[in-house]
């Protein structure tokens, strides 16, 4: 079984521009969330979705993030524009509802 | 405000040792712990975990002790390997319908020879 992927592994930008990652989930699963992972810290969330429904975007940074997930399985998140505390890892997870998250390898993003 | 709490932030551990990492909460609302590895350049995976009923689960050499009334748990690595060498975090969960997982700040965990 494939797990979830995630692209790109690495994106290095200036300050100020856009950027964008993607996500495709496990085969399956309806629950897709988003995390944020800071050098030396835990992941922290930033959106889940159930199917194509962010049920929980409390912790998106509404004026420059955004996510989306159409027909409800890939996700994009975005980033706009980016600002230099925005370099972290993103994390993609999903899973079947109320069962066990599996986490993609991140994205680890640069602003310079 | 962080719920939980965990340390030590480092660990280093003789080879054939016992690890332990220990962790704390504070929402009593919280009714599924698990334990989480993560190599470099990868994503977290699920280790092991507990839900408050029990006191105590082992998966292997790996075990979770549970404290309701202290609300505490920890995670013992029995027989320490090199291959063990990670960062582990804690984290913690609410009850069906929400799904958000709390986790610690992590430990790096370094087995030597």
């Amino acid at each position: 079984e494939a797990g979830v992927v995630q692209s790109p592994r690495y994106k290095i930008i200036e300050k100020k521009q856009p950027v964008a990652f993607w996500c495709n989930p496990i085969s399956g699963h309806n629950t897709l969330y988003w995390y944020l992972q800071n050098l030396g810290q835990g992941p922290e969330l930033l959106i889940r979705y159930e199917n194509e429904e962010a049920v929980d975007d409390s912790q998106l940074p509404k004026d420059r993030f955004s996510a989306e997930r159409l027909k409800g399985v890939d996700s994009t998140l975005k980033i706009q524009p980016a600002e230099l505390g925005d370099s972290a890892v993103y994390l993609c997870a999903s899973s079947s509802r109320y069962n066990e998250q599996f986490f993609g390898p991140g994205t680890r993003l640069t602003v310079l | 405000q962080q719920q939980v709490k965990q340390s030590p932030q480092s660990l280093i551990v003789q080879k054939g040792g016992i690890s332990i990492i220990n962790c704390a909460y504070e929402n009593t609302a919280f009714d599924y712990f698990p334990w989480y590895q993560q190599f470099p350049g990868k994503g977290p995976a699920l280790l092991i975990a507990i839900r408050p009923d029990v006191s105590e689960k082992k998966e292997g050499r790996f075990t979770i002790s549970f404290n309701k009334s202290a609300k505490q748990f920890s995670l013992h690595i029995m027989d320490s390997q090199p291959g063990d060498s990670a960062t582990y975090f804690c984290a913690a969960k609410g009850n069906f319908g929400n799904e958000k997982l709390t986790f610690g700040t992590g430990t790096r965990l370094t087995i030597i020879p």
